[in-house]
């Protein structure tokens, strides 16, 4: 079974900073590319970036708000994905979900994301 | 960016009866391998969002055949043919052919 469980979030000042995990289980994560997602709160979703698995490079993408400010990164050997937020702002309060989706050995198609984890941004 | 809107933002639908929702995108969504990168997500109340259509028209693995997805290029439309209480949530349409992925405002869908 596939499971991908967040963890990381809280209340952090305007201007801290906060990492989020994203632990992987029941497929091959080094062959995954990765995504986070944000939902403010009573808002819609949101792309907030992704990686892509170390054998098509290993490279990132970031949306706009983001870029300069978050990183994400995977560990292989821990099956974990990470999204490293600093300098946070207010409007950045949200449940960040991490995402995945591929074609399998089977050629079907797979779409898995986790529970969420709720970051809230406040002074 | 690609900007995706969806009508109507909201519906309410009676049991059994169909529902329909329109996605469109501010450009094509078909790739040159002859993709087309259109997506359906359902966010039941609480949840996480759920895949519902990939690819315009591929019903994802466990979803009910009464849900089917349609169109091309820029428009692109999701039917429920009857709804049931289950179906309750917000559905949104979002695309993957260009960076940044973009989602739609999402249209609530409930029961009357």
């Amino acid at each position: 079974e596939v499971q991908l469980v967040e963890s990381g979030g809280g209340l952090v000042k305007p201007g801290g900073s906060l990492r989020l995990s994203c632990a992987a289980s029941g497929f091959t994560f080094s062959n995954a590319w990765m995504s986070w997602v944000r939902q403010a709160p009573g808002k819609g979703l949101e792309w907030v970036g992704r990686i892509k698995s170390k054998t098509d490079g290993g490279t990132t993408d970031y949306a706009a708000p983001v870029k300069g400010r978050f990183t994400i990164s995977r560990d292989d050997s821990k099956n974990t994905l990470y999204l490293q937020m600093n300098s946070l702002k207010t409007e950045d309060t949200a449940v960040y979900y991490c995402t995945t989706t591929y074609y399998d050995f089977w050629s079907a198609y797979r779409d898995y994301w986790g529970q969420g984890t709720l970051v809230t941004v406040s002074s | 960016d690609i900007v995706m809107t969806q009508t109507p933002l909201s519906l309410s639908v009676t049991p059994g009866q169909p529902a329909s929702i329109s996605c469109k995108s501010s450009q094509s969504l078909l790739h040159s391998d002859g993709k087309t990168y259109l997506y359906w997500y359902l966010q039941k109340p609480g949840q996480s969002p759920q895949l519902l259509i990939y690819e315009v028209s591929s019903r994802f693995s466990g979803v009910p055949d009464r849900f089917s997805g349609s169109g091309s290029g820029t428009d692109f439309t999701l039917k429920i043919s009857r709804v049931e209480a289950e179906d309750v949530g917000v559905y949104y349409c979002m695309q993957r052919i260009h960076l940044p992925s973009t989602f739609g405002p999402g249209t609530k869908v409930d029961i009357k």
